[in-house]
């Protein structure tokens, strides 16, 4: 069964720091790894979806990478501002055995304050 | 058109009652999924519907009644639901696989906010 763990937890950060949000995973046979923000009591936003055979994707300052053999992806957040703060998701696609349709495992989340 | 759409924003119910959710994507998507997502947890999958058919139905109690009547829109039906089912409910789409364009994103709506009393 598929494991995703996030780290840290929570993370409080002044605005303007770089900083990196970890997700590692158990099984990695995925077929791909997406980040989601979320904020309080609102639905997911996509950030960035990265396929099993891509190493790493970029959207503005954000940057997603991923090492499926050793089951890790790092989403680095450059120059951070308050409106960054949210609550980042990594969610593994296994592979795709045919279906036309992707079947996320979530990890548990890190809440990111960045604070003026 | 990146937006999917649900209804109602919040709505609160008590153990007899019947209610539903609405979920609408004109972004030509033909898989559709449901979430439920507990305080402080992540979402968990119920069902997924892929070209109008159920495809995955996680185990859910049956009080839960999924319904794609077309591929644009997608019912939870909702009956003697237990306090324990208040939740934020997610409805999200994608791309079926292969369509050569942004395959496999998935897509959420803002989600319902249901407190059962």
């Amino acid at each position: 069964k598929q494991e995703v763990t996030q780290i840290p937890a929570a993370l409080s950060v002044p605005e303007g720091e770089n900083l990196v949000l970890n997700c590692s995973f158990t099984d990695s046979a995925i077929y791909n790894l997406q980040w989601f923000r979320q904020d309080p009591g609102k639905g997911l936003t996509s950030l960035l979806l990265i396929q099993s055979s891509q190493r790493e994707q970029t959207s503005g300052r954000l940057n997603a990478s991923l090492d499926k053999s050793s089951g890790r992806s790092t989403l680095y957040i450059a120059a951070s501002q308050p409106g960054d703060s949210a609550t980042y998701l990594c969610a593994v696609r296994r592979s795709a055995g045919g279906t036309s349709y992707g079947k996320l495992t979530f990890g548990q989340g890190t809440i990111l304050t960045v604070h003026p | 058109d990146t937006e999917v759409t649900q209804t109602p924003k919040h709505l609160v119910m008590g153990m007899t009652n019947k209610k539903s959710l609405k979920c609408e994507q004109h972004m030509g998507h033909r898989a559709m999924y449901w979430y439920k997502q507990k305080a402080k947890k992540p979402p968990e999958l119920m069902f997924v519907y892929s070209y109008e058919k159920l495809s995955i139905n996680e185990s859910v109690p049956s009080r839960f009644s999924p319904e794609c009547p077309n591929s644009s829109l997608l019912n939870l039906h909702l009956h003697a639901l237990q306090p324990e089912d208040s939740a934020l409910y997610l409805c999200a789409s994608s791309h079926p696989r292969g369509a050569g364009v942004k395959i496999d994103t998935q897509y959420f709506g803002p989600g319902t906010r249901l407190t059962v009393l």
